[in-house]
């Protein structure tokens, strides 16, 4: 097991709600990460932080949003759901931007949009 | 635009036996490639990494095959057993790119008894 923890495990929404997916970093790590896998695919990644700015953001839209807080844990907010954001959740993190740093991931939250 | 191709989709092998899967990828900045290992419901777990400067990496049955020229590289799981059925992930990061991953579309792998 990580360290990394994510909450809820499941969440079930209706189309149009906002929802907001939480993430516990690895002590000591300062870099989080998250990314959407859709039933089947790799997880595409979305946005990371580092130290509390967005610092590279995949290719979503702007409904999807994040923070990470002074403890390094994040969120990951996503408004107006869609049918098509239906997925599991990643969060990744890790210490540091560069050099071989690995990235370990959370269990997932498993987003359901109905 | 995928970056990272990995083949095959689904994988059968005989207990004992050994897994082969491979992954191309096209953008030459990428510097590092770590494999995942998944299971249903879980997140991905890191299996093993290389770098580009080497070509080969052995971490107990798993190992990495790099080919910079060709801009491929492959995990062999030898001796498979059933425990490892699982979902397997090829990545890739770009330098100076944090830690932004690109996944590979997976590889389903069934050891069969």
């Amino acid at each position: 097991e990580t360290g990394v923890t994510q909450s809820p495990t499941h969440l079930i929404k209706t189309r149009g709600q906002q929802v907001t997916l939480r993430c516990s970093s690895q002590s000591g790590h300062n870099t989080v990460s998250w990314y959407q896998q859709a039933l089947g695919q790799g997880p595409q990644f979305i946005f990371q932080y580092y130290r509390e700015e967005e610092n590279g953001r995949g290719n979503f839209p702007p409904r999807f949003s994040g923070l990470q807080f002074p403890n390094y844990s994040s969120e990951l907010n996503v408004n107006a759901l869609e049918l098509d954001d239906s997925a599991l959740y990643l969060c990744a993190s890790s210490l540091g931007q560069g050099g071989i740093t690995e990235a370990f991931f959370g269990q997932g939250t498993r987003l359901t949009v109905v | 635009q995928q970056q990272v191709k990995q083949s095959p989709q689904s994988l059968i092998v005989q207990k004992g036996g050994i897994s082969i899967i491979n992954c191309a990828y096209e953008n030459t900045a990428f510097d590092y490639f770590p494999w995942y290992q998944q299971f249903p419901g879980k997140g991905p777990a890191l299996l093993i990494a290389i770098r580009p400067d080497v070509s080969e990496k052995k971490e107990g049955r798993f190992t990495i095959s790099f080919n910079k020229s060709a801009k491929q590289f492959s995990l062999h799981i030898m001796d498979s057993q059933p425990g490892d059925s699982a979902t397997y992930f090829c990545a890739a990061r770009r330098a100076g790119g944090g830690n932004k991953l690109t996944f590979g579309t997976g590889t389903q792998l069934k050891v069969e008894l």
